[in-house]
């Protein structure tokens, strides 16, 4: 099977723009959740999304959100970028989203804010 | 919410010697516990996972204990190996029936292979 793949793998935008990254997971998967990894503040999970539903989300202002279409396909958006915007987001797919699956990791995307 | 703690943040080990990294939980209905190992500009890969009904686990050089009264739980690593220098990280999760609360990381351990 293949893995969970993320496009664009590298991003480069200004303050105030928005942009949105992509997760296909892995084939069979349901459940995405994504995550944000900085230097200073480590891994860091945004939000999750089943069957085309946020489930659970971080702690992560407003202008983070998500979407997830009816092909398990999902997307993440962040609006208004800020310097500290800048980090590697990966997603990551499971079977259902229980807790106790496994998780596997996309190979991320890189955003750099400036 | 939950909060992992994860020592040492950096730790060298020779080549053939063993390496223990700790972690601490602080939310008790976590039940699930995976270990994942990140090489540079790669994505996190799962190397041990543990449920809370287990104390330890094995699979070949890398172990994993889980001291569910005390709240912490351990990865470690035998006869260790070049291939074996990365980041390191811990995490836990409330998991239940649909759904869960995302997994809470550990700020990371980087195990550094001396020859």
């Amino acid at each position: 099977k293949a893995g969970v793949t993320q496009t664009p793998r590298y991003l480069i935008k200004t303050r105030g723009q928005q942009v949105t990254l992509s997760c296909s997971p892995i084939s069979g998967h349901r459940s995405v959740s994504w995550y944000q990894q900085t230097p200073g503040q480590g891994l860091q999970f945004l939000f999750e999304y089943f069957s085309e539903t946020q489930r659970n989300k971080g702690n992560f202002p407003g202008r983070f959100s998500g979407r997830q279409f009816s092909n398990s396909r999902s997307e993440m958006n962040v609006s208004t970028l800020e310097l500290g915007d800048s980090a590697l987001y990966l997603c990551a797919s499971s079977l259902m989203g229980q807790g106790v699956e496994t998780q596997y990791f996309g190979p991320g995307t890189r955003l750099l804010v400036l | 919410g939950e909060n992992v703690e994860q020592h040492p943040s950096t730790l060298s080990v020779q080549e053939g010697d063993s390496a223990v990294i700790k972690c601490t939980y602080s939310d008790s209905a976590s039940n699930y516990f995976p270990w994942y190992k990140q090489e540079l500009g790669k994505r996190p890969q799962l190397i041990i996972d543990i449920r809370s009904n287990v104390g330890e686990k094995k699979d070949q050089r890398i172990a994993v204990t889980l001291n569910k009264t005390a709240k912490h739980f351990s990865l470690h690593i035998t006869e260790t190996q070049p291939e074996d220098s990365a980041v390191y990280f811990c995490a836990a999760i409330r998991g239940y029936g649909g759904g869960a609360d995302g997994l809470t990381f550990g700020k990371g351990t980087h195990l550094i292979i001396q020859p």
